[in-house]
């Protein structure tokens, strides 16, 4: 089945300027993770979606950052008044609950001039 | 955030050598997996482990969760060109839902 896709792959943007990105999961994974990854280091957690229980948020950098996700399924990251420092790529996964392993959308480069 | 210990950082070595690496934690896991990133790609999980001492094995890959539950290696044998990339290591702590990344461990093979 098709994998978990994530758009746009690449986003430039002017600082100041609000972002928005989309993950689609796997289809039936009811658990959903965004991670940022810096050049040349691991992944960052940022949040996490489970079911209809309120997602965990506590690793979203600053109140610039929110996420949602509607009916269960996709989800999008807006990043509000972008900064240099938010350039990064963004990495959406998805689970079938969050003791299963996780599959890794490609995601989204984002460069903050 | 919290990261793993991954060790090494980067590796150098001659096609057709074996590779290991590994994670080192000061928690305990329940989780252990094994992802491997090709450049403007997302992670793609190679293998998982979900008890302590299991050993797994896929093609040439083969990974170990530690018995103390706070350590896992993975080795490549008889490396070939395409298994260039960057490995990660992910644990998942006990009682929780999230997980911890290492920092990756780069690899070059010569041909």
């Amino acid at each position: 089945g098709a994998g978990v896709s994530q758009s746009p792959s690449n986003k430039v943007t002017e600082k100041g300027k609000d972002v928005e990105l989309r993950c689609d999961p796997i289809s039936g994974h009811t658990a959903l993770y965004w991670y940022r990854q810096s050049l040349g280091q691991g992944l960052e957690f940022l949040i996490y979606f489970q079911g209809n229980s309120a997602p965990d948020k506590s690793g979203l950098p600053s109140d610039r950052f929110s996420a949602e996700r509607t009916g269960g399924s996709v989800s999008t990251l807006t990043i509000q008044r972008t900064q240099q420092e938010d350039s990064a790529v963004y990495l959406c996964a998805s689970s079938y609950s969050h003791t299963e392993t996780q599959y890794f959308g490609p995601g989204t480069r984002l460069l903050v001039l | 955030g919290q990261q793993l210990n991954q060790s090494p950082q980067s590796m150098f070595i001659q096609e057709g050598e074996d590779v290991s690496m590994n994670c080192t934690s000061s928690s305990i896991f329940n989780t252990w997996l094994w992802y491997k990133q090709d450049p403007g790609e997302g992670p793609v999980l190679l293998i998982a482990l979900y008890k302590a001492g299991e050993l797994t094995s896929n093609g040439r890959l083969t990974a170990q969760f530690g018995t103390t539950r706070k350590d896992s290696f993975l080795n490549i044998s008889a490396s070939i060109p395409s298994d260039v990339g960057i490995y990660f290591c992910a644990g998942q702590p006990s009682g929780t839902y999230k997980y911890i990344f290492g920092t990756g461990t780069r690899l070059k093979v010569l041909a």
